[in-house]
């Protein structure tokens, strides 16, 4: 089976850019999560979709907006980059329901300089 | 609110030495606890994980038991091997407001086990 695989690998943008980055999720899976993970850190959680909808968020700022789509793939969007935005963004995928362990993806690092 | 505290790393280890990480949450209710394994350059991967009080979850000689009297769940490993050199995130799993599952992470442990 084809796990979760996220695109780009990585990315340098500008402060005050915006960035989407992408994600497929594992098949079967129809929620998706996505975490921030700042160096040498441990990943924080951004938000989850399933169908489609936003059904849980983070302490994130309203910039950080997502999308999944009918074939469960979703995207990040960033808005008005900071540097603090520099980090790995991982993506997960897991069954609805029950208790399924989440699945990720090898990330994006994503540099703003 | 949620957290996980984890020991501080890093950790240093000679091939077939003994390994724990000590890992312990606060949590409202009785949330699902992992631990996971992160090598360098990739994602994240589960390595184990417990869903009840006194479950032990194991993986690749790697355990770790929910203890709720105590609120730890420890990663041990009884004779660690050169592959084994990664960072290791203690998490626990609970749901959040729209019924979405949301993982809290402990700040990570390295691991580098010399041959």
């Amino acid at each position: 089976e084809t796990g979760v695989t996220q695109s780009p690998t990585h990315l340098i943008k500008t402060r005050g850019q915006q960035v989407t980055l992408r994600c497929s999720s594992q098949s079967g899976h129809n929620t998706v999560s996505w975490y921030q993970q700042a160096l040498g850190q441990g990943p924080q959680f951004i938000f989850q979709y399933y169908r489609e909808e936003e059904n849980g968020r983070g302490n994130f700022p309203p910039r950080f907006s997502g999308l999944q789509f009918p074939n469960y793939s979703s995207e990040l969007n960033v808005n008005a980059l900071e540097l603090d935005d520099s980090a790995l963004y991982l993506c997960a995928s897991t069954p609805a329901g029950g208790n399924s362990p989440l699945h990720f993806g090898n990330g994006t690092r994503l540099t703003v300089t | 609110g949620n957290s996980v505290t984890q020991m501080e790393g890093p950790v240093t280890l000679s091939e077939e030495a003994f390994l724990t990480i000590n890992c312990t949450y606060t949590a409202t209710g009785y949330p699902s606890l992992f631990w996971y394994v992160q090598y360098p350059g990739e994602g994240l991967q589960l390595l184990l994980k417990a869903t009840k009080a006194d479950d032990k979850g194991s993986n690749k000689g790697f355990e770790a038991t929910y203890r709720k009297e105590t609120t730890s769940f420890h990663l041990e490993k009884g004779s660690v091997q050169v592959s084994d050199s990664a960072v290791y995130f203690c998490a626990l799993s609970r749901i959040s407001s729209g019924s979405a599952r949301q993982l809290t992470f402990g700040s990570g442990t390295q691991l580098t086990v010399l041959p």
